[in-house]
């Protein structure tokens, strides 16, 4: 069946620090593939996304990465903040048009 | 900026209830979602709508219902609430197909529901 996992439920890192966080998926037919953050108390907010046939896509101080040979999708935030602690959901999509797959989620801290 | 609105924040609710949890969003989108969210489990999907009274089942979706009477309000039923039913609830919104390259989903803030 389709799933979309990570590999760290916590990742904690220092102010400045570059953050990586990984996701991997099973469904190779995914077309594309979204970042999500979620702060405490509110909704899921879209950071980045890219599609399958692209290997690497740059937004504001965040890099998302794919490599479809393993199946695997990274989101990188440079000099992380105190504010970028959250929690970062990746999704990918599934059979149907209207279906994104989501991945259960790894919280990051940041530390002063 | 997009707006989605969920009416309430927090519920507290008996078993046997029935629950109306309702959303509106601000941006004239076709597509409206509700998802269901718990621990270890992620986003799950009960029910999408892409257009007036037009509604699809998602991955879970028995034990709910909804209704989308107007474009910018999709409300979800619990028909009869169930301690297995409490959850966080988080409503979204789109302006066309999730997985078209210049789409995404905008999320209200969430519905934390606790059925006793």
């Amino acid at each position: 069946g389709e799933s979309v996992g990570l590999h760290l439920p916590t990742l904690s890192v220092q102010e400045g620090d570059n953050s990586i966080i990984n996701c991997a998926y099973s469904n190779s037919a995914s077309d594309y593939f979204i970042w999500y953050k979620q702060e405490s108390g509110k909704g899921p907010q879209f950071i980045i996304d890219i599609r399958s046939n692209m290997d690497k896509r740059q937004g504001q101080r965040v890099t998302v990465l794919l490599n479809k040979t393993v199946k695997h999708l990274s989101l990188q935030i440079a000099a992380t903040q105190p504010g970028d602690s959250a929690v970062y959901f990746c999704a990918e999509t599934g059979t149907g048009f209207q279906k994104l797959v989501f991945g259960t989620g790894t919280r990051l801290l940041v530390s002063p | 900026d997009v707006k989605v609105t969920q009416s309430s924040r927090y519920l507290v609710k008996r078993t046997g209830e029935k629950v109306f949890l309702e959303c509106v969003q601000d941006m004239d989108h076709e597509n409206m979602f509700w998802y269901r969210q718990d621990p270890g489990l992620g986003l799950r999907l009960i029910y999408f709508s892409y257009d007036v009274k037009m509604k699809e089942k998602g991955d879970i979706p028995e034990g709910y219902s909804v209704s989308r009477e107007k474009k910018e309000r999709f409300s979800l039923i619990l028909e009869s609430a169930s301690t297995n039913q409490t959850s966080m609830y988080l409503c979204a919104s789109s302006p066309g197909p999730l997985n078209r390259w210049d789409t995404e989903a905008f999320f209200g803030q969430g519905t934390r529901l606790t059925v006793v």
